[in-house]
């Protein structure tokens, strides 16, 4: 079963830029599919970010392309999300999951970790 | 930007059956769109619970099935068990690698 946590700051201040870790265990991130980020601010519903094929294929959610990065590290078995610019209403429960690309759906999932953005 | 749409709540009765859908704000949801369905509860990580319209996830028991309904995708709850108390969302490939997850459904049994 593979396992994924995410890990980085809980507190970002505006206009700067979030930084989060998905590390992967139990599977090689370089054996193959994608990996992506889900948000999902307080009380609200689920957002699709983007995912990324270990190659470094990238896909991303329209609405955040000018400010999303998503990059891998094969030698680390982990992948990264880069958001810049923040403000309040990128406050959410970040998520990080294995994607299978081939079926389109998110088979694993991380816990979550809460960001808040707030001066 | 592609709005996919879900019914705000459904109420059902312990052993009863609910079908939630999943459309389209403008056009029909069909197999290509690899609809997928999620439960939530609160505090908690999704569950991945049907793929590929259709095919349950690991684990997952018989009494939840995937389907497409007229130009929507649907979960049905065959036999609502009060741990089937939860929020649900699907999830839709847009083609161009993107996808779009609906707006939820919160399922309350009683």
């Amino acid at each position: 079963q593979v396992q994924l946590q995410e890990s980085g700051p809980g507190l970002v201040k505006p206009s700067e830029t979030l930084s989060l870790t998905c590390a992967v265990s139990d599977y090689s991130i370089s054996s193959g599919d994608f990996w992506g980020w889900v948000r999902q601010p307080p009380g609200k519903g689920l957002e699709w970010i983007g995912s990324l094929y270990y190659s470094g294929s990238t896909f991303y959610n329209p609405s955040l392309k000018s400010r999303v990065t998503i990059s891998v590290d094969t030698s680390k078995n982990q992948f990264s999300l880069k958001l810049s610019s923040v403000t309040a209403a990128d406050t959410a429960v970040y998520y990080c999951a294995r994607h299978h690309w081939g079926l389109q759906y998110f088979q694993h999932w991380g816990q979550g970790t809460l960001v808040t953005v707030s001066s | 930007q592609t709005v996919v749409t879900q019914e705000p709540s459904f109420s059902v009765s312990p052993g009863g059956t609910v079908t939630l859908t999943c459309g389209l704000s403008s056009g029909s949801v069909s197999t290509s769109y690899y609809p997928s369905w999620y439960q939530q509860t609160p505090g908690q990580a999704p569950r991945t619970l049907i793929y590929s319209t259709n095919t349950r996830s690991s684990g997952v028991p018989d009494r939840f099935s995937g389907s497409i309904l007229g130009n929507k995708a649907a979960l049905t709850i065959t036999g609502a068990q009060a741990d089937d108390e939860s929020d649900y969302y699907c999830v839709l490939f847009m083609g161009s690698g993107t996808h779009v997850f609906g707006t939820g459904t919160k399922v309350t049994v009683l």
